[in-house]
Parts: C-alpha cells; structure tokens; sequence
C-alpha cells in the first residue's frame, strides 16, 4: 500500500514549457486535491476533484488544468508555464465520510514535487 | 471565507521545554473541521489529528496536546518536554461546508517553524 505518491519528485523547466504533474493513489479514495506550497504562503488550493470525470477550482487555478480519467489518478496540467508558478506541488486524496457527522475524512498528502520554472 | 491565521511565524525553545502553538479560525460554518499537520525536513506532510466543530473536548496523545475553544475560535496545539525531532513545521487547517459529501479542500494557516535545541 503506497498511499499517494506523485511523479515527478523533481523538475526544471523554461518559460513557456508544458508539464504534466502525475498523482496516484491506491486508497480508493473519492476525492482528490492539488496544493501549491511557497515560501511563507502554506498551502493554497489550485483545484479539486470529487470523483471520476470531475474537476473543480478552488483558490489558485489560474494557469493550471487537471483531468480525473480514473479514480486513482489526478493529472495536473501547466500549458505554459511562467516563473510565478515555480513552487512545491502536492496531491492529497481523502474519502467521504462515513455518516452524517462524519462528512470530511482526512485528506492524505504525497511527498511533493518540486517545480523550477527559469 | 475561510481562515487560518498562525501568528507565531517562528518559535526556538531548548530541549525538554513545553510549547504551545496558536492557531485561530475564521468560518461561517456551523459544522467544520480542524487538522494540523507536521511537515519535518524531509518536506512531507503528516497528519496530526482532526477535531469535529461539534466536539470541543480537548485531546492528549502521548506528549501532544490539543485545546479547542470554538468560543475563542481557537485550536492550539501543545507539545509536552519537546524533543529534537519535534522540530518541523506545523500547519494548522480548516475544512468546512457541507456541499453535498464534503469535498472541500483544506484552509491552511502559513505554519509555524519549531525549532528545538539541543
């Protein structure tokens, strides 16, 4: 059982360059996130998945896209990347809860990918 | 919208001192969801513990504490005769908004550093 692991764990690129960020999970877990993590900032929400097929924004999605073909796989997208997206990007997968109290579980996080955009 | 403020950017205390980091929260919601997570050196993210808004009893496990306050709207976290290998950063987060399953990604405070000397 590896939880969430993230591909790649590191990358350089240049202005301009598209990437994709590759999120797996092994929980069987409905939901699935991106974070972007900068110096000072915590974590802010790029975007969302609760299921497979859909997708959401949440507080940062300028510049991103992201695709949820199979459940235990989130795709993040950069088209064109710039300099300001240069940052540490992780994935996190959670599932429902399991009544009407319980209506968040924990969400679980990858170990990150560590993004240069020169 | 959603808040987590984290007022002590930095905290250095000798071995074996207890500490205490703040975390206050601002919701509109009436039902919500507390995290604070660890993130060492090493970059990766644990999960701490989750407290329900609806139960405000406080919580000890082993040498951590946590004390939730919804009048204050405060979660703090305590670590009792801290060790070297507490040094990390800590992260306090908010989950809230029922919206149909609970998919809402997490409200993260910008961390305290903890520093424990030897």
């Amino acid at each position: 059982n590896a939880g969430v692991t993230q591909t790649p764990k590191f990358r350089v690129l240049k202005t301009g360059q598209s990437m994709t960020l590759l999120c797996a999970q092994d929980m069987n877990h409905e939901y699935m996130y991106w974070y972007r993590q900068d110096p000072g900032m915590g974590l802010r929400l790029i975007h969302y998945s609760v299921g497979e097929g859909t997708t959401a924004k949440g507080e940062v999605p300028d510049g991103y896209n992201v695709s949820r073909l199979k459940k235990q796989n989130f795709l993040l997208g950069l088209e064109s990347a710039a300099p300001s997206q240069t940052s540490v990007y992780f994935c996190a997968s959670s599932a429902p809860g399991t009544s009407n109290y319980e209506y968040t579980d924990t969400q679980y996080f990858g170990p990150g990918t560590r993004l240069t955009v020169l | 919208a959603q808040k987590v403020t984290q007022a002590q950017t930095e905290i250095s205390v000798v071995e074996k001192e207890d500490v205490t980091l703040d975390c206050v929260y601002e919701t509109r919601d009436t039902t919500y969801y507390l995290f604070w997570y660890k993130q060492p050196p090493s970059g990766e993210l644990v999960f701490l513990i989750r407290r329900n808004s609806f139960d405000e009893q406080n919580e000890i496990s082993g040498r951590y504490s946590w004390n939730f306050q919804k009048s204050t709207s405060s979660f703090n976290f305590t670590i009792t005769a801290s060790q070297v290998v507490d040094s990390a950063v800590y992260f306090c987060a908010l989950s809230g908004g029922y919206s149909g399953g609970g998919a809402d990604g997490l409200t993260f405070g910008k961390g305290t550093h903890l520093i424990i000397q030897p």
